[in-house]
């Protein structure tokens, strides 16, 4: 069975510094990754996604992942994060012939002025 | 295009009685999927339909659930009775044939007394 987990609950940054955040997947292949945000008291929005090919993939809003199989790794960053960027975050994974979503726990952003 | 629809988007119901979630997914999507979120247990799958029919419902929680398609576009999720334990935001996402990524409604927030 597939798995996903983000091992930080809660990352705090300054306006303007850099962003990574954690996800690390489990599944015995090749999976189909995903970041979604969720501002406060909305649904989930899309970032980025993964299915083949080049290993850094580029998002909405300037954000980034990078695939690492070696790692199991589909971590997100950002150069220069900004204000509005506060969320909870959440990476997902799909394999094989499911088409059910697995999310991690999500991780949810601070960002001081 | 409009994305996902639901309806209401805040429920507020008292134990006992029988509540009605309704989804509208985007258009030309045959995929359709009800999730629970809650502070306890994130996001859970609850069931999911691919053109009309339900494919996986184990994730509903009791028989007090039910899930219906009657047509491609548009799903109800029916909580009878409904219980304080059922108080979570409830998720409806679509997906089109052939690609893996979801795309979320803005939620109903249900609050049961």
């Amino acid at each position: 069975a597939q798995s996903v987990t983000q091992p930080d609950i809660h990352i705090t940054v300054s306006e303007g510094a850099s962003l990574e955040l954690r996800c690390n997947y489990s599944y015995g292949a090749t999976p189909y990754l995903f970041w979604y945000v969720q501002s406060p008291g909305q649904g989930l929005q899309l970032l980025l996604k993964y299915f083949s090919g080049d290993t850094l993939v580029q998002g909405i809003k300037g954000f980034e992942a990078e695939f690492k199989r070696s790692q199991s790794s589909f971590n997100l960053r950002k150069p220069s994060v900004h204000w509005s960027d506060a969320a909870e975050y959440f990476c997902a994974v799909v394999g094989g012939s499911a088409r059910q979503l697995t999310f991690g726990s999500g991780t949810q952003l601070t960002v001081l002025p | 295009d409009a994305g996902v629809i639901q309806s209401p988007r805040h429920e507020v119901t008292e134990m006992g009685q029988e509540v009605t979630l309704r989804c509208k997914p985007i258009s030309g999507h045959d995929y359709l999927f009800w999730y629970r979120q809650t502070m306890m247990r994130g996001l859970e799958l609850l069931i999911y339909f691919n053109n009309n029919v339900p494919i996986d419902d184990s994730g509903m929680p009791e028989d007090r659930f039910s899930a219906k398609m009657p047509n491609a576009s548009f799903s109800t999720l029916k909580i009878q009775p409904s219980e304080p334990r059922d108080s979570a935001v409830y998720f409806c996402a679509s997906s089109s044939k052939g690609r893996y990524e979801q795309y979320f409604g803005p939620g109903t927030r249900l609050t049961v007394t």
